[in-house]
């Protein structure tokens, strides 16, 4: 198999903390993972590539600072939604690359935040 | 850049009929992968099929086959024998080799008993 985990799989914040969210990869090990916002009937939107032991590379208009990245092991990824704000508020999915894989990604279950 | 085109918002089909849902992208590379992906109600993403650009012959997977015209670069998946599971957003998705997803808007299909 290739199960991809989300922790939580939702929250609900107030305005201006911190939100953290987990994607592991429980079965394999993925050097790549990758993090998208999904808003209300639209399409996934990438936020940012994720390789394990260096930065994340983010996409044009995605802010760094707001939303740090850290890919500390072959399994685990995180994001960190800083000072959250209402606008934040969406469904954030992650998915994984195996290692030594170069094509399929596989996706983890969703996490839905909402900002108070 | 590349981009990927869904033409059709929404789709219905009855049970145990067969639907065709297209798929259209712009790419200038030769080597590629083309993906189905299906979202259901619950959110999560399901791999429904995938599919090399080198490969000539088009995938297939149980119910779900694919027709690729690599020179029109269209990429529409069929779902013979419709099952009120199938119900779920469609994305199309292009990926280079080694690289991130480009997805395409989706196509919602419902599927009516």
């Amino acid at each position: 198999g290739a199960v991809v985990s989300q922790h939580p799989s939702w929250v609900i914040c107030k305005s201006g903390t911190s939100v953290k969210i987990e994607c592991r990869s429980l079965d394999f090990q993925a050097t790549t993972m990758f993090w998208y916002r999904q808003f209300p009937k639209q399409s996934l939107m990438l936020m940012a590539t994720s390789n394990e032991g260096s930065k994340a590379t983010y996409e044009q208009g995605v802010e760094k600072d707001k939303f740090l990245i850290n890919h500390a092991s072959l399994t685990l990824s995180t994001l960190t939604v800083t000072s959250a704000h209402p606008e934040d508020s969406s469904f954030y999915i992650c998915s994984a690359k195996r290692l030594m894989s170069t094509d399929t990604q596989y996706f983890g279950p969703g996490t839905r935040l909402t900002v108070l | 850049a590349q981009t990927v085109t869904q033409s059709q918002p929404e789709m219905s089909v009855q049970e145990a009929e067969t639907v065709t849902l297209s798929c259209t992208y712009d790419t200038s590379e030769n080597n590629y992968y083309l993906f189905w992906y299906k979202q259901p109600p619950s959110r999560q993403m399901i791999l429904v099929i995938r599919q090399e650009a080198y490969k000539q012959q088009n995938a297939t997977e149980n119910r779900f086959s694919v027709n690729f015209q690599k020179a029109a670069k269209s990429f529409s998946l069929k779902i013979s024998d419709s099952q009120l599971g199938d119900t779920a957003m469609y994305f199309c998705a292009f990926m280079r080799r080694g690289n991130m997803l480009t997805f395409g808007g989706g196509t919602r299909l419902m599927v009516k008993p």
